[in-house]
């Protein structure tokens, strides 16, 4: 298993600014991703997280709204950018290893732009 | 691309009987794995059970257990014996293992009522 540890678990802010949410996973990973979790909906994948190069994005989700960084093979952050009231979601990192092909995920962190 | 759908939005059990949750997929490529995970109200997602699609056993971890019907691309997840911490929302997933491609791709979700 993959212990994954996501901060911060929640936070309200105002509208046009930006929060940064961290992902520190306990070993090194391949292959890191970020989903968005709207109100009552299911998971859809924003983007992933590459080590060493850009973040590769899904349709509908752009690198100047959601920029990533991925440092090294334990870390990556997702910044949501100029929020607004739409933003307000759940947000979660998930890391899978090719290996046993399980995928962990981080705790989430509920957004919510006032 | 891969789709999974959940058709029962929500359902409802007594403690300690047996529930049956849906699941389909498509997908066309011919190595994948399937997935329930549970999203209880602390958000955590939770893997339940995981089938290897190139196994034909149905998997099984204590209580839960699949049934998995790769012809008819289906993929049921039972629950016997249901207890109220199983209370939760539970969502199929579906992974396909080809290439660098390791997107995990989601149901909308059932919302699992467990009542005492």
């Amino acid at each position: 298993s993959a212990v994954i540890s996501q901060k911060p678990s929640r936070d309200i802010c105002q509208r046009g600014t930006s929060l940064t949410i961290q992902c520190q996973v306990d070993s090194q990973v391949t292959m890191m991703f970020w989903y968005r979790q709207q109100p009552g909906q299911s998971l859809t994948l924003i983007a992933t997280a590459n080590q060493g190069s850009e973040a590769t994005y899904e349709s509908g989700f752009v690198i100047d709204k959601f920029p990533i960084s991925r440092p090294n093979l334990t870390f990556s952050t997702l910044t949501v950018s100029n929020m607004s009231p739409e933003d307000s979601s759940i947000y979660l990192c998930s890391v899978v290893r090719p290996l046993n092909t399980e995928a962990f995920f981080g705790q989430g962190t509920r957004l919510t732009v006032v | 691309a891969q789709t999974v759908t959940q058709s029962q939005p929500e359902m409802s059990v007594q403690e300690a009987e047996t529930v049956t949750l849906s699941c389909t997929y498509d997908t066309s490529e011919n190595n994948y794995y399937l997935f329930w995970y549970k999203q209880p109200p602390s958000r955590q997602m939770i893997l339940v059970i995981r089938q290897e699609a190139y196994k034909q056993q149905n998997a099984t971890e204590n209580r839960f257990s699949v049934n998995f019907q790769k012809a008819a691309k289906s993929f049921s997840l039972k629950i016997s014996d249901s207890q109220l911490g199983d209370t939760a929302m539970y969502f199929c997933a579906s992974l396909n293992s080809g290439g660098s491609n390791y997107k995990l791709t989601f149901g909308k979700g059932t919302l699992l009522t467990v009542n005492p």
